[in-house]
């Protein structure tokens, strides 16, 4: 059972094009993040959200957290390739074992 | 800083063999963690520790086992090498994993390890 789904497993766009990318679950979060890995290195910390209904803006990306504090998206605006890697979404449930969850991860592609 | 450093970064196991993954961190964080990553997949925990001296089990432990003897180092073992443990592993660290908080946790850089 995957706590944390994320979609689109993949997406491909082109160079200045938006997207979004959803992180989703039936548990309650106290926190959520969002990790950025490229190949051939760990995941590398982009953001983190403890509120619900929290937004936060880094450059062109922009991150919200859902009211219920049980989902998150991931927006880029006008993306570029170097924007280009897997993104990863991990939370810690309010319940439970007290460890980070990590998202099945969105690969994106952005063709120059 | 070096941060979190794994070794080796890559490996080839026949079945049956043992090996053990190093992980070493400079930062003095109390919290250390193992997480593999299959491909497609995300990382799913292993093991982890809150301090030199205690471990516990994470989503994925079976056929693994780790030691914390001191803070700075949390080696994982493979006793007995399954194709099933072809993977990427990844040792990460934090300061703390208050829930509240959103500790940020700092990964290595990866051990590519093949059974088979």
């Amino acid at each position: 059972t995957q706590l944390l789904e994320q979609s689109p497993q993949f997406l491909s766009i082109q160079e200045g094009e938006n997207l979004t990318v959803y992180c989703n679950s039936s548990s309650v979060f106290s926190s959520l993040q969002w990790y950025r890995q490229e190949p051939g290195e760990g995941p590398v910390l982009l953001v983190t959200v403890v509120t619900g209904g929290e937004v936060k803006k880094l450059k062109r990306l922009t991150f919200q957290f859902g009211d219920a504090r049980k989902d998150s998206s991931l927006h880029i605006t006008a993306a570029q390739p170097g924007d280009t890697g897997l993104y990863l979404c991990a939370g810690v449930p309010q319940t439970g074992a007290n460890n980070l969850f990590f998202g099945t991860g969105t690969r994106l592609t952005v063709i120059p | 800083n070096a941060g979190v450093t794994q070794t080796p970064k890559f490996r080839i196991l026949k079945i049956g063999q043992s090996m053990t993954l190093q992980c070493t961190q400079d930062m003095n964080h109390n919290y250390m963690y193992w997480y593999r990553q299959d491909p497609g997949m995300g990382l799913k925990l292993i093991y982890y520790s809150v301090g030199a001296g205690i471990t516990d089990k994470g989503e994925v432990p079976n056929g693994y086992n780790v030691s914390r003897s001191t803070t700075e180092d949390f080696p994982l073992r493979l006793e007995l090498a399954a194709p099933s443990q072809t993977s990427v592993y990844f040792c990460a660290s934090s300061y703390s994993s208050r829930r509240s908080s959103g500790n940020t946790i700092y990964f290595g850089e990866g051990s590519w390890l093949t059974v088979v």
